[in-house]
């Protein structure tokens, strides 16, 4: 089955700084990678989502980006405010069969 | 619209006992997933419902399961409750593949 590699496992960054979080996955057949964020007491909400046809994808400050034949994908947020300060998670799956596999996350801290 | 409920948000249970989760997925969704959410082994998938028939299954033992109903709610029971247990259960709702979750179910096992 699937495994979802994700590193760094934290990471803490001056405001305003960017931060890049990597994932790697096992399985060729995935095609499908989301990344959730998540906030203390709270569940985790997507942020953004790539899908294997697309090399990369920016909205505002976050984009993601792919690379099918070394199998990793990796987040990148631009401009870090405290309020980017959460738990963030990758995941893998293909799409329409099998379910979501998560990486186990990384603690970003952004630092006024 | 309405974002995806899970009720109760806290529960404190005994060893040996059994708990029903509920989950109310964001209207017109029809699949609901659930996991489960501890700090040792991060997100892992209990199972996903469509249309009330399971379509994926985790590895979970049996004392797991769930169902779904006719109006998309969904509920997980766990039978004689284990201190390993204790854990956030999210539940997530989806239209096609991205999913939306709950903020959780935080269940604790004494």
């Amino acid at each position: 089955g699937e495994n979802v590699e994700q590193h760094p496992s934290t990471l803490s960054v001056q405001e305003g700084d960017s931060a890049v979080i990597k994932c790697t996955y096992s399985d060729s057949a995935s095609n499908y990678f989301p990344w959730y964020k998540q906030e203390l007491g709270k569940g985790p909400q997507l942020i953004i989502d790539i899908r294997s046809n697309v090399g990369e994808k920016k909205d505002q400050r976050i984009a993601v980006t792919l690379n099918k034949t070394a199998k990793h994908f990796s987040l990148h947020i631009t401009e870090t405010q405290p309020e980017d300060s959460a738990v963030y998670f990758c995941a893998a799956s293909t799409e329409g069969n099998t379910p979501l596999v998560f990486g186990k996350g990384t603690r970003l801290s952004v630092i006024a | 619209k309405a974002g995806v409920t899970q009720t109760p948000r806290y529960l404190i249970k005994t060893r040996g006992q059994q708990v029903t989760l509920s989950c109310s997925p964001i209207s017109g969704h029809r699949s609901v997933s659930w996991y489960q959410q501890t700090p040792g082994q991060g997100l892992q998938f209990l199972f996903e419902y469509f249309s009330e028939t399971q379509r994926n299954k985790g590895n979970f033992p049996g004392r797991f399961s769930g169902r779904q109903f006719s109006n998309s709610r969904s509920e997980m029971n766990v039978s004689t409750l284990e201190l390993g247990d204790s854990a956030l259960y999210l539940c997530a709702s989806s239209p096609h593949n991205e999913q939306f979750f709950g903020p959780g179910t935080r269940l604790t096992v004494l």
